[in-house]
């Protein structure tokens, strides 16, 4: 069965323009979350989309936004770039039962966002 | 508020040593918590989670809601255990994950 995949895998933006990355979860996979990644703040949640709906907001200003697709793949959005946005963004999926069980989640290999 | 706090951003030791990696956590309710592990150039994957109590490559980590920690050990070291570790924390009914900030561990030959 095939990972997570995220696309693009780096990316080099400049300051002010806006960029959207992309996420394809497992095959089956229902739920899909976002993380920023930076050597300062570690791992920080960024949202939680589960069958077209955001069930999770981390504490991200409102230029982090995000969507879900009926077939479970995910995009976020960044408007507005900052340099502080410089980052690993990583995406997981997780099955996510009909109960609404937590399960796994499968990180993919993230983007790498450059912003000069 | 939910925070996981591991104390070591570095941990070297020997091959065949023991290893323990500290993780703390608070949070007011029944947390779900993991390890999760990345080796170079490869993605961040999941070691352990406290709920299916079971040994991966050897690693063990026992839930201490007294002292509210979640420390993972492994008897005997190997070079192969070189990696950065991460102690995350999840609250009930949410996929939200809460990450240390993680342990590189490095081990000598």
């Amino acid at each position: 069965k095939a990972g997570v995949t995220q696309t693009p895998r780096y990316l080099i933006k400049t300051r002010g323009q806006q960029v959207t990355l992309s996420c394809s979860p497992i095959s089956g996979h229902r739920s899909v979350s976002w993380y920023q990644q930076t050597p300062g703040q570690g791992l920080q949640f960024l949202f939680e989309y589960f069958s077209e709906t955001q069930r999770n907001k981390g504490n991200f200003p409102g230029r982090f936004s995000g969507r879900q697709f009926s077939n479970s793949r995910s995009e976020m959005n960044v408007s507005t770039l900052e340099l502080g946005d410089s980052a690993l963004y990583l995406c997981a999926s997780s099955l996510l039962g009909l109960a609404g069980a937590a399960d796994t989640q499968y990180f993919g290999p993230g983007t790498r966002l450059t912003v000069l | 508020a939910q925070r996981v706090t591991q104390p070591e951003k570095l941990l070297s030791v020997f091959k065949g040593a023991p290893v323990e990696l500290k993780c703390n956590y608070s949070y007011s309710g029944s947390p779900e918590l993991f390890w999760y592990v990345q080796y170079s150039r490869q993605r961040l994957q999941l070691l352990l989670r406290h709920i299916s109590r079971e040994s991966i490559k050897g690693f063990t980590a026992d839930l201490n809601k007294g002292e509210t920690s979640f420390h993972l050990k492994k008897p005997f070291a190997q070079e192969e255990d070189s990696a950065m570790y991460y102690c995350a924390l999840r609250a009930g009914g949410s996929e939200k994950l809460v990450f240390g900030k993680g342990t590189k561990l490095t081990v000598n030959p």
